[in-house]
């Protein structure tokens, strides 16, 4: 089972300013990485799939990056709606398997 | 646009069983893999199990929390897939939500998603 790990549980940004997350696998899952954001009271919305394809209507200032094991997810600008939990998932290994999440807060 | 509808969550004591559906719309109901991911309060996402579409063999796979206690089936003419849960444990208490698989990730990845239905396991 593939074990995925989000680094930090929680970061502080200033609107406007760069906000970068991080996710690690186990062990390889290629490219088959998604992220995901979740606000409170509300299902999750895919941001990103294939490591770094956005979804439909996600915004140009979400992007991914990584392969392999090392997975970032980067928001260029964060907008005060961008403030919410996000998870990475993997899907390239059985069984698919999310990481614990990383709560962006304003700082 | 894409619309996932799930029902059903409810009160149950442990050991006591539980149907969930999900109804779908907005698009081709019996091509799409569909999805059940459950959260815990104030916990991260789990995947649960799939149920592949009908022309894919509609085969399903579970997660080892839940293997021969959960189940899940569809009905395309209803477009509404079922999740039954069986010798519910306190820790299968959690938001249920039902989604849909992405194409693009082998259906592996999830672009739909409902609003989620609590279950609720206690005595």
């Amino acid at each position: 089972e593939t074990v995925m790990t989000q680094s930090p549980a929680t970061v502080s940004v200033s609107p406007g300013e760069r906000g970068t997350l991080s996710c690690r696998a186990s062990q390889s899952v290629s490219s088959n990485l998604a992220w995901y954001q979740q606000k409170p009271g509300q299902a999750p919305r895919l941001l990103i799939y294939g490591a770094s394809t956005r979804a439909t209507g996600i915004p140009a200032r979400f992007s991914g990056s990584g392969s392999g094991t090392e997975f970032t997810l980067t928001i260029s600008s964060l907008q005060s709606e961008d403030f919410a939990v996000y998870y990475c998932q993997q899907y390239n290994n059985w069984p698919p398997a999310f990481g614990q999440g990383t709560k962006v807060e304003i700082k | 646009e894409v619309q996932l509808v799930e029902s059903g969550g409810d009160l149950v004591k442990p050991g006591g069983s539980l149907r969930l559906s999900c109804a779908g719309s907005g698009f081709i109901f019996s091509n799409a893999w569909i999805i059940w991911v459950r959260q815990a309060p104030g916990k991260g996402l789990e995947w649960v199990g799939r149920i592949k579409s009908r022309p894919d063999g509609e085969t399903t796979d579970y997660a080892a929390p839940v293997k021969g206690r959960f189940a899940i089936s569809r009905d395309d003419s209803k477009n509404t897939v079922y999740l039954q849960m069986n010798s519910l444990k306190i820790e299968d208490t959690a938001v249920y939500y039902c989604a849909t698989g992405l194409y693009q990730c082998g259906g592996d990845c999830y672009s739909g998603w409902g609003q989620g239905t609590l279950v609720t396991v206690s005595s």
